[in-house]
């Protein structure tokens, strides 16, 4: 199947520090990228569609200038995580649909993000 | 709206044994359904889905589903557990037909004992 990659897998920062994550299709192109959050033992939560060279579009309650994301080519999504607060210590994975013919999504590993 | 619900936050099984895993969906025309599961600090791997055609969709691992139309469930089985596949699975829906955007379950997790 597709692989979507996540880097870093892990990041512990500061608070008030920005934390950029990048999301990447390894061998195919990714036509639509999606953002989640995932708290402890909780479902995933979507926070943002991004298409290659297009606004991000946000559901409803997550700030657009708290997660900035840039969807720069078919392969590449990064989410940046601005002025981190430990609320937003979570599990954040990305997800990718190559054609629009392919309707499953396929997942990253995850980045758990700590903000001490 | 569309939406999925997992009734159980657990399942636990013996080895050997069968499995459900229980989905019910709530959809405004035809259902795209998945499966996902879930291991510790991993991203969720697709396991099967249902768009049309047979009802009994086989999928990865030796999992397979049932898409049941009047009683609007899509059960995850298998026929016999592995240690290995406890994990936590999600059930997901298609928000709507114009969008690839999933709405997922609350999750189960599956615990199969030796």
């Amino acid at each position: 199947g597709a692989v979507v990659s996540q880097h870093p897998s892990r990041v512990i920062c500061k608070s008030g520090t920005s934390v950029k994550i990048e999301c990447r299709s390894l061998d195919f192109q990714a036509t639509t990228m999606f953002w989640y959050r995932q708290f402890p033992k909780q479902s995933l939560m979507l926070m943002a569609t991004s298409n290659e060279g297009s606004k991000a579009t946000y559901e409803q309650g997550v700030e657009k200038d708290k997660f900035l994301i840039n969807h720069a080519s078919l392969t590449l999504s990064t989410l940046t995580v601005t002025s981190a607060h430990p609320e937003d210590s979570s599990f954040y994975i990305c997800s990718a649909i190559g054609s629009p013919s392919e309707l499953e999504q396929f997942f990253g590993p995850g980045t758990r993000l700590t903000v001490l | 709206a569309q939406s999925v619900a997992q009734p159980e936050d657990q399942v636990n099984v013996a080895e050997g044994n069968p499995l459900t895993v229980k989905c019910t969906y709530s959809v405004s025309g035809n259902p795209y359904l998945f499966w996902y599961v879930q291991y510790p600090n991993r991203g969720l791997q697709f396991l099967l889905k249902y768009i049309t055609g047979d009802n009994l969709v086989k999928g990865s691992y030796g999992f397979e589903a049932e898409f049941n139309k009047s009683q609007t469930s899509f059960h995850l089985k298998k026929p016999s557990a592995l240690v290995s596949d406890s994990a936590l699975y999600f059930c997901a829906v298609r928000a709507s037909y114009n969008t690839d955007k999933l709405i997922f379950g609350t999750g189960t997790r599956l615990q199969v004992f030796p």
